[in-house]
Order: structure tokens, then C-alpha cells, then sequence
């Protein structure tokens, strides 16, 4: 069965950097895009962009650009936030694109917490 | 690319039925079907309800339906039950070929 099986909850000081992992198995992990969404505390979803898992080849959304990089390495995605911020507090979800149309999201990660606090 | 805009609360008794919104623009829900629903319990990850406006995925249950018009996308759900309490949130695929989330929108089964 497909899982996506994310990293555990993190706490940094702004400034520090964090990376989170996605590891995905129960299907060919080349054949869906991953998608990143950030959810802040009380607040909604936030599409934050998506890797080609073929090519390796990163999209990010408005927002998401300069401290935010994706990455991949075999059947695993990564996440990695630099100078985090108070703001970052957040939990970050993978989600898999099904692939057949355009952003549909069949399966998610479990969500990995990050807290930015001095 | 701003939000998508839903209500931020709809209710309904059990066995009823509601209906949340999803306004967007021409450049997102108006120009394409390509609208997707998640469910969200508390503390949960996302589930999928509907993609490509009214598609549901296998597992989901028929009592969910959705449909557009115009820039405004919606989702029904029949037979309100008490496991559908949750937040829900619509998104679409936008002409900068990028994703957009709804504001999204409680369901509280009174």
C-alpha cells in the first residue's frame, strides 16, 4: 500500500536551518511529482510548491523561493528551510500528485511539526 | 495568487444536506476543471474528496458531490453524518500553472 512516512517533530532557533523527510514506498516513487503544503497553527492549507521526482527538477510557489529547497534522494523527499524564522512554525505535509490531471493530491504524509522559537 | 474564497463555517443537522463554496477568479476556478476538495480532521493529514470538480476517488463516498459554475466551485454532502465534522478546503490549478488552497471551511454536524 502506498505510504508516505514523514520525519519527526522539530525545534529550532531562528536563524538555524531544519530538513524534513518524506519516504514514500508502496508505489513507483519516479512516476508521481511530490508536492510540499505548509499548514501554520490555526490556520489553513498552503501550496508551497512541487519536485519532479523523474528529473529532480523544483517549482516553488510565490513565497517559497531563497530559504526553501527540494530535494529527492532514492524513494525519499526532502524539505530543507534555512534562516527559519518565527513565522516557519508550521506543519509541513508531502503530498503526492496522482498525476492525472493537475494537482490532485491522493496520498499525504503524516505532517512533520516544526517550531521556530529562541 | 491570492487564496480561493469558502465561508468559514457551514453546519448542518445529521441527515441533512450543505453545501460549501469555493470562489476563485478567471485565472483559476473559472478557467479550468481543475478543482479538487480535502477533507481535514483535527491533528489529521488531508484526505482527498473530489478532484477534477465533481471525480471522486475510489473509497470516497457518494455522498459527496461536487460541481462549478462560473468562478465558483462547490461541494455537497448528503446525508450529513457525524465522522463528516471537519475542515474542508478546496484548491485549484491556476494559468501560472501553480496551485491554490481555499481559505477552507468548518462543518460542524449539530
Amino acid at each position: 500500500q502506498v505510504q508516505l512516512v514523514q520525519s519527526g517533530s522539530e525545534l529550532r532557533k531562528p536563524g538555524a536551518s531544519v530538513k524534513v523527510s518524506c519516504k514514500a514506498s508502496g508505489y513507483m516513487f519516479t512516476s508521481y511529482a511530490m508536492n510540499w503544503v505548509r499548514q501554520a497553527p490555526g490556520q489553513g492549507l498552503e501550496w508551497m510548491g512541487w519536485i519532479n521526482t523523474n528529473t529532480g527538477n523544483p517549482t516553488y510557489a510565490q513565497g517559497f523561493t531563497g530559504r526553501f529547497v527540494f530535494s529527492l534522494d532514492t524513494s525519499t523527499a526532502y524539505l530543507q528551510i534555512s534562516s527559519l524564522k518565527a513565522e516557519d512554525t508550521a506543519v509541513y505535509y508531502c503530498a503526492r500528485d496522482e498525476g492525472s490531471t493537475w494537482y490532485n493530491f491522493d496520498y499525504w504524509g503524516q505532517g512533520t511539526p516544526v517550531i521556530v522559537s529562541s | 495568487q491570492s487564496a480561493l474564497t469558502q465561508p468559514a463555517s457551514v453546519s448542518g443537522s445529521p441527515g441533512q444536506s450543505i453545501t460549501i463554496s469555493c470562489t476563485g477568479t478567471t485565472s483559476d476556478v473559472g478557467a479550468y476543471n481543475y478543482v479538487s476538495w480535502y477533507q481535514q480532521h483535527p491533528g489529521k493529514a488531508p484526505k482527498l474528496m473530489i478532484y477534477d470538480v465533481n471525480d471522486r476517488p475510489s473509497g470516497v463516498s457518494n455522498r459527496f458531490s461536487g460541481s462549478k459554475s462560473g468562478n465558483t466551485a462547490s461541494l455537497t454532502i448528503s446525508g450529513l453524518q457525524a465522522e463528516d465534522e471537519a475542515d474542508y478546503y478546496c484548491s485549484s490549478y491556476t494559468s501560472s500553472s501553480t496551485c491554490v488552497f481555499g481559505t477552507g471551511t468548518k462543518v460542524t454536524v449539530l
